[in-house]
C-alpha cells in the first residue's frame, strides 16, 4: 500500500540549516513534492524532484532523493523565522489510481527560534 | 497569490443548514480537487474532476455534494453536516490528470465549523 511518513516536529535555531525527512513506500513514484503550509493558508508548492534525479537545488532549498532507500529530504539553508510552517512531502502515484494522485505525509512542523 | 481562490475563508453553520463552498482557479488548469484537512490527520482526498467530469469519489458521505460547472469553477455543497465535518477544506487544481509533472496548486481553504 501507499504510505508517506514524516517526523512530526523539528526545532532549529535561526541561521542554522533545517533538514526535514520523508520516507515513502511506492517504488513506482515518478515525482516527489515538497509543500509548505503557513498558519491560516493552503499548501504552497515549494519544489519537486523527478525520480531519476539524486539532488535538486533551488536557492536555499536542497532536495535529496535516495531511491534505493525510498528516502527524500528537504534541506533549508540559513533558516529564518519566516520558514516556520508545516512541511508536507508528497509522492505521485500514477499507477494504482491511473491518474495524478498525490499521497501526502502527515506534515512536519518546523519551529525556528532565535 | 496561488491562482486558486476559495470563498468563504471561514464558515460557521448549524447541522441543519445548507451552504456551499466555492473554488475558482485562474491558471487554465483542467483538473480540480477537493481535500479535507483535519487536525492530526493526513490530508484526505475527497473528489477529483477532470474537464468537468468526476473521476473519483473517495467514499465521501452524501451530505457532501460536489459540482463542477466548468474547468475553472468547483463547488462543494454541504447539507446536514455533523460536528466531525469541522475541518479546513482545500481546493486544488493541476494542468491535467495524467502525463508528466502535474503539481497541484492549492487555495487557502475554507475553515468550516459545525455547531
Amino acid at each position: 500500500g501507499e504510505d508517506v511518513e514524516q517526523s512530526l516536529f523539528l526545532s532549529v535555531r535561526e541561521g542554522d540549516s533545517s533538514v526535514i525527512n520523508c520516507t515513502y513506500t511506492d517504488s513506482s513514484s515518478t515525482y516527489l513534492y515538497w509543500y509548505k503550509q503557513e498558519p491560516g493558508a493552503g499548501l504552497q508548492l515549494l519544489t519537486y524532484i523527478f525520480s531519476n534525479m539524486d539532488m535538486k537545488q533551488d536557492q536555499r532549498l536542497t532536495v535529496l532523493l535516495n531511491k534505493k532507500d525510498k528516502h527524500l529530504s528537504l534541506r533549508i539553508a540559513d533558516t529564518q523565522t519566516g520558514d516556520s510552517a508545516i512541511y508536507f512531502c508528497a509522492e505521485r502515484d500514477p499507477f494504482e489510481s491511473g491518474y495524478n494522485k498525490l499521497i501526502f505525509g502527515a506534515g512536519t512542523r518546523l519551529a525556528v527560534h532565535p | 497569490e496561488t491562482g486558486v481562490t476559495q470563498t468563504p475563508r471561514h464558515l460557521v453553520m448549524g447541522m441543519t443548514n445548507k451552504k456551499s463552498l466555492k473554488c475558482e482557479q485562474h491558471l487554465g488548469h483542467n483538473a480540480m480537487y477537493w481535500y479535507k484537512q483535519s487536525a492530526k490527520k493526513p490530508l484526505e482526498l475527497m473528489f477529483v474532476y477532470s474537464l468537468e467530469e468526476r473521476v473519483e469519489n473517495n467514499s465521501v458521505p452524501s451530505r457532501f455534494s460536489p459540482e463542477c460547472p466548468n474547468s475553472s469553477h468547483l463547488f462543494l455543497h454541504l447539507h446536514t453536516l455533523q460536528p466531525e465535518d469541522s475541518a479546513l477544506y482545500l481546493c486544488a487544481s493541476s494542468r491535467a490528470l495524467t502525463g508528466g509533472n502535474q503539481p497541484q496548486h492549492f487555495g487557502d481553504g475554507t475553515r468550516l465549523s459545525i455547531l
